[in-house]
């Protein structure tokens, strides 16, 4: 069964510094993989995705994530935090295993907070 | 185009009462999906469906039921609402293949007392 850990359930960072968001999957199936963020009372939204092209892949708002098979890892990052990035962050893996296909198993989230 | 929508944005149930959350999209979305945000546990699938008539069991199915008679519309039904169904749901579409965005609704924030 497909299976996403995140570590650290709040990350705490000042504006300006790294952003690091971790994120573990387990899947018997190649993984589609994405990033979602939440901004309080609202839904979810698509920050990027991993299908199996580049294993570095770039999305919205400066970060990007980077796919290593061998430690089964897909963490988010940003170089320089900024005030507005403060939200909730989820790991998701597709179920490929599914007929579906597109079902989604979500981590636990980390919520990042960023102080000025 | 709307996206996806999501009605009502608050409710309050009593146990007991049965009542239907109403989901609708607007860009032909052959897939479509229900979540329950609770804290501490991200998401967690519902339902889903891959198309009018066909629908399928998440991981959290019992005490809600779905139905697709439309592409547009997959409505969620509880059936004797629980206080353990107080929760935030999301309705989420995409196109069917797994590399797929999901778009998601702005949520129903359910409180069962």
């Amino acid at each position: 069964a497909q299976s996403v850990t995140q570590l650290g359930s709040h990350v705490s960072v000042s504006e300006g510094a790294l952003v690091l968001l971790r994120c573990n999957y387990s899947s018997s199936v190649p993984p589609y993989l994405f990033w979602y963020v939440q901004y309080p009372n609202q839904g979810l939204q698509l920050l990027l995705k991993y299908t199996s092209a580049a294993t570095l892949v770039k999305g919205i708002n400066g970060f990007e994530a980077e796919f290593k098979k061998s430690e089964t890892s897909f963490h988010l990052t940003k170089p320089s935090a900024h005030m507005s990035d403060a939200a909730e962050y989820f790991c998701a893996v597709s179920e490929g295993a599914r007929q579906a296909g597109t079902a989604l198993i979500f981590g636990k989230g980390t919520t990042l907070s960023v102080s000025s | 185009n709307a996206g996806v929508t999501q009605t009502p944005k608050f409710q309050v149930l009593k146990t007991g009462q049965s009542m239907t959350l109403q989901c609708a999209q607007d860009m032909n979305h052959e897939y479509m999906s229900w979540y329950r945000q609770d804290p501490g546990m991200g998401l967690r699938l519902i339902h889903y469906s891959v198309g009018a008539g066909i629908t399928d069991q998440g991981e959290v199915p019992n005490g809600y039921n779905v139905s697709r008679s439309t592409t547009e519309d997959f409505p969620l039904r509880l059936l004797s609402a629980a206080p353990s169904q107080t929760s935030v749901y999301f309705c989420a579409s995409s196109y069917r293949d797994r590399g797929n965005e999901q778009f998601f609704g702005p949520g129903t924030r359910l409180t069962v007392l």
